[in-house]
């Protein structure tokens, strides 16, 4: 499969708690995109990455959450010290960044967290 | 920051009539427009998309038309089917990332 591949599907945990999202983009994309969708919403931006560089964050993103690209391959979301507002469904999306303009962004399946 | 506003948030239509889903915005500078599908517990999928060079493009089943004057684009999808059904997600170009509207649930009944 070729695609944007998240891990894990479903995530569980008590308030307090850390828990970190992987992210494997498409293999020659450089750009990588976190997004936060909450039930009846449209997908938020978060932050993304051009190769390894962190280009952009989201006032959404508060200091309790850090993202990393370290080799600008796959992509590691943390929140720590969850609430119960975090809960949500983490999505990642990969692109090409070629030229001027903005490119195709392709999604993966998400991480569902749910904060108890 | 930049908004989208999309129209209507529910629809249902018997099968093999049309849909049309609107959305509009406010900044002027942006040029990209996709749509995307979302079914129940999968990430959004790309089904069409557009540049401000252009005011219509179609792909069998599903056209999107562009007015940068009025600021407003709409997805069509005719002969409906039921596997068209889920939520439909417009989305524009604002700075290196796409701004998504609030969806639409489609829902084709046979």
């Amino acid at each position: 499969d070729t695609g944007v591949s998240q891990d894990p599907r479903h995530k569980i945990t008590k308030r307090g708690q850390n828990v970190t999202f992987r992210c494997d983009p498409i293999s020659e994309h450089n750009r990588l995109y976190w997004y936060r969708q909450t039930l009846g919403q449209g997908p938020e931006f978060l932050t993304y990455f051009q190769n390894e560089a962190q280009l952009e964050k989201s006032r959404l993103l508060s200091d309790r959450f850090s993202a990393e690209r370290p080799k600008g391959s796959f992509s590691t979301l943390e929140i720590q010290r969850t609430e119960q507002g975090d809960s949500a469904m983490y999505l990642c999306a990969s692109s090409l960044k070629t030229g001027t303009g903005m490119e195709k962004l392709f999604f993966g399946s998400g991480t569902q967290l749910s904060v108890l | 920051g930049e908004n989208v506003e999309q129209h209507p948030s529910t629809l249902s239509v018997q099968e093999g009539d049309s849909a049309v889903i609107k959305c509009t915005y406010s900044d002027s500078a942006s040029n990209y427009f996709p749509w995307y599908k979302q079914e129940l517990g999968k990430g959004p999928q790309l089904i069409i998309d557009i540049r401000s060079n252009v005011g219509e493009k179609k792909d069998q089943r599903i056209a999107v038309t562009l007015n940068k004057t009025a600021k407003h684009f709409s997805l069509h999808i005719t002969e409906t089917q039921p596997e068209d059904s889920a939520v439909y997600f417009c989305a524009l170009h604002n700075t290196d990332k796409l701004i998504f509207g609030t969806g639409t649930r489609l829902q084709v009944f046979p």
